[in-house]
């Protein structure tokens, strides 16, 4: 089997503070950017996307933004909920889609 | 609608059996994607069709895995024979453009090789 798996960079948080979660994508040439949300047994979700023309996008509780120039992505969660724990994947889309490592997200009631 | 349906939820076979998982997209989703996850590799793109059409198959791992998409509603991912490093947790996911839209993952098909 194997022993030894990807680290996961972990964030905690303390309920109804903001969150965020940090990305860095390989490709310059990427052109659209989606963050998904996976909970533990479960597929990972669409949350919000946002494209290369474009440098914040909002969604409900959610933010992301885009920094081209040092190739960042970030997504912000206002007032995070018990609810918001989950794996947090940022994926940079070109000629195909590239899933990052993925943030553990854990939300300390 | 009913979302990205993947069946069975789990998977348990031995060592060189075939292992067939199934993915029925979500109706009118033009595009369908097979992945795998696992914990030393995270997320990988196995396999994506397009109006049931392979269009990027370079993430399969050897001639042991093969996938089909023979009409719009259905696809299969086959390993044989099937060993205990390809135990992992296989997304299906569809959208309705390959590389401009947010796919919709299924719930996923555990499976343990032994």
């Amino acid at each position: 089997g194997e022993s030894v798996g990807l680290h996961l960079p972990t964030l905690s948080v303390q309920e109804g503070d903001n969150s965020i979660i940090n990305c860095a994508y390989s490709n310059s040439a990427s052109d659209y950017f989606i963050w998904y949300k996976q909970e533990s047994g479960k597929g990972p979700q669409f949350i919000i996307d946002i494209r290369s023309n474009m440098d914040k996008r909002q969604g409900q509780r959610v933010t992301v933004l885009l920094n081209k120039t040092v190739k960042h992505l970030s997504l912000q969660i206002a007032a995070t909920q018990p609810g918001d724990s989950a794996v947090y994947f940022c994926a940079e889309i070109y000629d195909k889609v590239i899933f990052g490592p993925g943030t553990s997200l854990s939300v300390i009631p | 609608d009913a979302g990205v349906i993947q069946s069975p939820r789990h998977e348990v076979t031995e060592m060189g059996q075939e292992v067939t998982l199934r993915c029925k997209p979500i109706s009118g989703h033009n595009s369908l994607f097979w992945y795998r996850q696992t914990m030393m590799r995270g997320l990988e793109l196995l396999i994506y069709f397009n109006n049931n059409v392979p269009i990027d198959d370079s993430g399969m791992p050897e001639d042991r895995f093969s996938a089909k998409m023979p009409n719009a509603s259905f696809s299969t991912l086959k390993i044989q024979p099937s060993e205990p490093r390809d135990s992992a947790v296989y997304f299906c996911a569809s959208s309705l453009k390959a590389l401009d839209d947010g796919y919709t993952f299924g719930s996923g098909t555990r499976l343990t090789v032994v």
